[in-house]
């Protein structure tokens, strides 16, 4: 089945800086693409849905690439703040998994001090 | 707004008691999930429910049984709670977007304590 890797599991930045994630998975087919973001004690905030069909996706205040032939997603907070100190979980859907499941990256630990 | 609730958000049980932590939500998705985070496991689905008395093991469903007898809620149970239960449980639900595919919206939690 489908394996996520996802790299940083922790990382330290200060504010202003960017802040980059990336995760690998495995099956060619797979199509769609979640992050989510989940602060201490919270549950996951959906941040941005991804189709296969977009390489380059802009949310307020990061930019998600999804690069097919090298089977990688990646999200890239752009002149980070204190706000976004969170835990960052991609998701993808595999092609064989029907609409419903997504394999989940085991996600990276942000921290973005002042 | 989108709306899924999970009781309770602490639980503490003693190893061997029967656990049940229920879910709802009131956006008619037909598709909910059970999902347990561990530190640096990230989300093991547990069970899927597709509606109503139509679930599916996910990854790790043994030690656990799912009820789901109105579309609104979803019920996870542990039968004689072990301690490597310990975890916090996600509920979500999802529904099928315009390109036909599903997002899933998250409760809150529930942080389970097995001694």
């Amino acid at each position: 089945g489908e394996q996520v890797e996802q790299r940083p599991p922790h990382l330290s930045v200060r504010e202003g800086d960017s802040a980059f994630i990336t995760c690998t998975y495995t099956d060619p087919n797979s199509y769609y693409f979640f992050w989510y973001k989940q602060e201490p004690g919270a549950s996951l905030q959906l941040l941005m849905k991804v189709f296969s069909s977009t390489e380059i996706n802009e949310g307020q205040g990061f930019t998600v690439l999804l690069n097919k032939k090298d089977k990688r997603l990646s999200l890239n907070l752009t002149a980070a703040h204190p706000g976004d100190s969170a835990a960052y979980f991609c998701a993808v859907r595999p092609h064989d998994s029907g609409y419903n499941k997504l394999t989940f990256g085991k996600g990276t630990v942000l921290l973005v001090s002042p | 707004d989108m709306k899924v609730t999970q009781m309770p958000r602490y639980l503490i049980k003693r190893m061997g008691e029967n656990v049940l932590l229920e879910c709802g939500q009131d956006m008619s998705h037909e598709t909910m999930y059970w999902y347990r985070q561990d530190p640096g496991l990230g989300l093991q689905l547990i069970y899927i429910s597709y509606d109503v008395d139509s679930n599916s093991e996910g990854d790790i469903p043994k030690g656990y049984r799912v009820s789901r007898k109105k579309r609104e809620h979803f019920s996870l149970i542990l039968d004689s709670a072990k301690t490597n239960q310990t975890s916090v449980y996600f509920c979500a639900s999802s529904f099928r977007d315009r390109v036909g595919q599903n997002t899933l919206y998250f409760g809150a939690g529930t942080r389970l304590s097995v001694l």
